[in-house]
């Protein structure tokens, strides 16, 4: 079992450049998740899935847009990078509630320059 | 919404002492508790969590409390190691659209000496 996956985990953009993070979850979990983790703020949510076919703003939507490709997957995208969104991004699932704890994948390193 | 506080924000002790985080929660319907560990460089992963219908749970040298009335739960670690050295989240529930997702604290980082 991979649990949840995510890729890249490194990568460089310039200012302006697009680009999409994956994530695919392989536990039959019905919600996923995006947050972002900036030093000393934790871990902030972007956009949440709470079951195919839905998807919704977290705490810090702006600048980005998701998919919800099928139940297995849920991309990020960022349309125009900007050097504010330089963090490690976080793609995690769970079943259909907070209560049944989260599974993170292993983040993405992300530097926009 | 859910606004979750944690301190200390940094926290050092000698390998063998006691280690004590503590968060404090606003919504007063929030149910379910848990505690994160992120290793330098790792994902976050859950290490213990709680329910609001118990006051404590153990497990070997980690617990939780919980303190509904007070709207606080803490994190306790007994006879540390160096391999406790970690970031450590508490998180608690966000649920103002009718569907629950993690409010996360700030983190505490916690450095354990030999």
């Amino acid at each position: 079992n991979a649990g949840v996956t995510q890729t890249p985990k490194f990568q460089v953009l310039k200012t302006g450049q697009s680009m999409t993070l994956q994530c695919a979850q392989d536990m039959n979990h019905n919600s996923m998740y995006w947050y972002r983790q900036d030093p000393g703020m934790g871990l902030r949510l972007i956009y949440y899935s709470a079951s195919e076919g839905t998807t919704d703003k977290g705490e810090v939507p702006n600048g980005y847009n998701v998919s919800r490709l099928n139940k297995r997957e849920f991309s990020l995208r960022l349309e125009s990078a900007a050097p504010s969104q330089t963090s490690v991004y976080f793609c995690a699932s769970s079943e259909a509630w907070a209560g049944g704890g989260y599974t993170f994948g292993s983040g993405t390193r992300l530097t926009v320059v | 919404g859910e606004n979750v506080e944690q301190h200390p924000s940094t926290l050092s002790v000698q390998e063998g002492d006691s280690a004590v985080i503590k968060c404090t929660y606003s919504d007063s319907a929030s149910n379910y508790f848990p505690w994160y560990k992120q290793e330098l460089g790792k994902r976050p992963q859950l290490i213990i969590d709680i329910r609001s219908n118990v006051g404590e749970k153990k497990d070997q040298r980690i617990a939780v409390t919980l303190n509904k009335t007070a709207k606080h739960f803490s994190l306790h670690i007994t006879e540390t190691q160096p391999e406790d050295s970690a970031v450590y989240f508490c998180a608690a529930p966000n649920s103002n659209t009718g569907f629950q997702k993690l409010v996360f604290g700030t983190g505490t980082r916690l450095l354990v000496s030999p």
